[in-house]
């Protein structure tokens, strides 16, 4: 069974505090993810890795940047948290295999709130 | 680029019933599709997939339809049971390592 972990399942910050999400996936995947999830919104794509040290933009990236300096773990940092920046957080992880058959795995999420 | 809706925020059904859940996408070249499922406290759970050479395919107790011509897809649920209750979402494989998801359907089961 794939397992994805997160660092914490709930944290609250105060505005203009650095903040680190971890996460770490145990399959060996390539690519990992970083989604937050607000209602109404759906999953939004922030940031993922396809291998070691790569990274690429998402669809919201501003504000977020992270880190992968091993395979297994992939760090989400948020330079200087803001109250816009409180949302669910997920992370995810595949194989990397060719287009059209790469199922995602997701961790339990980080409940942030930033105040 | 690739937008994904759902046709309804929630849904109620009765144990027992079948449950649809109904998914739109727009780029006619989009060809993976993926539902989750996420209950509460946890993250997304692969339920099933089609390709799009196939217009069905059948799990345990799911199934999921493909309309390529609407661009329409649809995740029916068996014989309903509480266990289901959980929001769903579809998505869709862009390509490029890109997976664009609906908003979700919460699905409500009455005993």
């Amino acid at each position: 069974d794939v397992k994805v972990t997160q660092s914490s399942r709930y944290l609250v910050k105060r505005t203009g505090e650095k903040v680190f999400l971890e996460c770490v996936q145990d399959m060996d995947h390539e690519n990992m993810f970083w989604y937050r999830q607000d209602p109404g919104l759906g999953l939004r794509l922030i940031y993922f890795s396809y291998d070691v040290k790569m990274k690429e933009k998402g669809d919201i990236p501003e504000g977020y940047s992270v880190s992968r300096e091993k395979k297994e773990r992939f760090s989400l940092i948020l330079e200087s948290a803001s109250t816009n920046q409180t949302s669910m957080y997920l992370c995810a992880s595949s194989l990397g295999t060719a287009r059209g058959t790469d199922t995602q795995y997701f961790g339990p999420g980080t409940r942030l709130t930033v105040l | 680029g690739e937008s994904v809706g759902l046709h309804l925020p929630t849904l109620s059904v009765q144990e027992g019933d079948n449950s649809i859940i109904n998914c739109a996408y727009s780029n006619s070249a989009s060809d993976y599709f993926i539902w989750y499922k996420q209950e509460s406290g946890k993250g997304p759970q692969f339920i099933i997939d089609i390709r799009s050479n196939m217009d069905k395919r059948q799990g345990q107790r799911v199934t999921v339809l493909l309309n390529k011509t609407v661009k329409h897809l649809s995740l029916q649920i068996a014989a309903t049971q509480p266990g289901d209750s959980a929001v769903y979402f579809c998505a869709v494989d862009t390509g490029g390592f890109k997976t664009i998801f609906g908003a979700g359907t919460r699905l409500f089961v009455k005993a």
